[in-house]
C-alpha cells in the first residue's frame, strides 16, 4: 500500500515551458486534491475532485488544469509556465466515508522551479 | 467566513520542555478540526482529529490536543519535546458537508538541544 505517490519529485522549467505532475493513490478514495506551498503562505488549493471525471476550483487555479480520468490519478498541468509558478506541489486525497470527519493523506511534493 | 488562525509563525522550545501550540478556528458550528505535521522535504502526516465526544484527543508521537468550544480553540501540546519534533506544523478545520478543508497558515517550531 504506497499511499498517495507524486511524480516527478523535482522539475526545472524554462518560462513557457508546460508540463503534468502526476498524483496516484491506491487507497480508493473519492476525494483528491492539488496545493501549492509557498513559504509563509502556508497551503493554498489549486482545484479539487470530487469523484471520477469531476473538478473543481480551488482559491488559485489560474495558470493551472486538472483532469481526473482514472478515480486513482489526478494530474496537474500547467500549459505556460511561469515564474510565479515556483513553488512546492502537494497532492492529497480522503476518502468519503459517512461523518466527514476523515483527514487527508498527502504526498511527498514536488518541488517545482520555473526559470 | 471559515477560518482557522494559527497565532504563533514560529515557536521555539528546549529540548525536553512542554510544547502547546494554538489554533482558532471560526465557523457557524463546530468543525472538525486536525493537526498535522510536515517534517522538512516531506508531506503532511495527520498527528490527531478531534469530531465528537471526549474534548482531549490523543495523537501518535505523544501529542493531544485539547478542544475548547468557549474559547474556539483546539491547542496541540507535548509534555516532553524531542528534537525530532522539529517540524511545521499546520492546524485545519472541516465543516460537515463540506470537501474542502481550511488550513491554518503553519507554526515552525525550532528545538534546542
Amino acid at each position: 500500500n504506497a499511499g498517495v505517490t507524486q511524480t516527478p519529485k523535482f522539475r526545472v522549467l524554462k518560462t513557457g515551458q508546460s508540463m503534468t505532475l502526476l498524483c496516484a493513490q491506491d487507497m480508493n478514495h473519492e476525494y483528491m486534491y492539488w496545493y501549492r506551498q509557498d513559504p509563509g503562505m502556508g497551503l493554498r488549493l489549486i482545484h479539487y475532485s470530487v469523484g471520477e471525471g469531476t473538478t473543481a476550483k480551488g482559491e488559485v487555479p489560474d495558470g493551472y488544469n486538472v483532469s481526473r480520468l482514472k478515480k486513482q490519478n489526478f494530474l496537474l498541468g500547467l500549459e505556460s509556465a511561469a515564474p510565479s509558478q515556483t513553488s512546492v506541489y502537494f497532492c492529497a486525497s480522503r476518502v468519503l466515508r459517512r461523518g466527514g470527519h476523515n483527514e487527508q493523506f498527502f504526498g511527498p511534493g514536488t518541488r517545482l522551479t520555473v526559470l | 467566513a471559515q477560518s482557522v488562525t494559527q497565532p504563533d509563525i514560529h515557536i521555539t522550545v528546549s529540548e525536553g520542555a512542554s510544547l502547546e501550540l494554538r489554533c482558532n478556528y471560526s465557523y457557524g458550528a463546530t468543525p472538525y478540526l486536525f493537526w498535522y505535521v510536515q517534517s522538512p522535504g516531506q508531506g503532511l502526516q495527520l498527528l490527531l482529529k478531534y469530531f465528537s465526544g471526549d474534548t482531549l484527543v490523543q495523537g501518535i508521537k505523544g501529542f493531544e490536543a485539547e478542544f475548547k468550544r468557549s474559547q474556539s480553540s483546539f491547542n496541540l501540546r507535548k509534555p516532553s519535546v524531542h528534537w525530532s519534533d522539529a517540524a511545521e506544523y499546520f492546524c485545519a478545520g472541516l465543516s460537515g458537508g463540506s470537501y474542502i478543508p481550511t488550513f491554518g497558515r503553519g507554526t515552525s517550531l525550532i528545538v534546542h538541544p
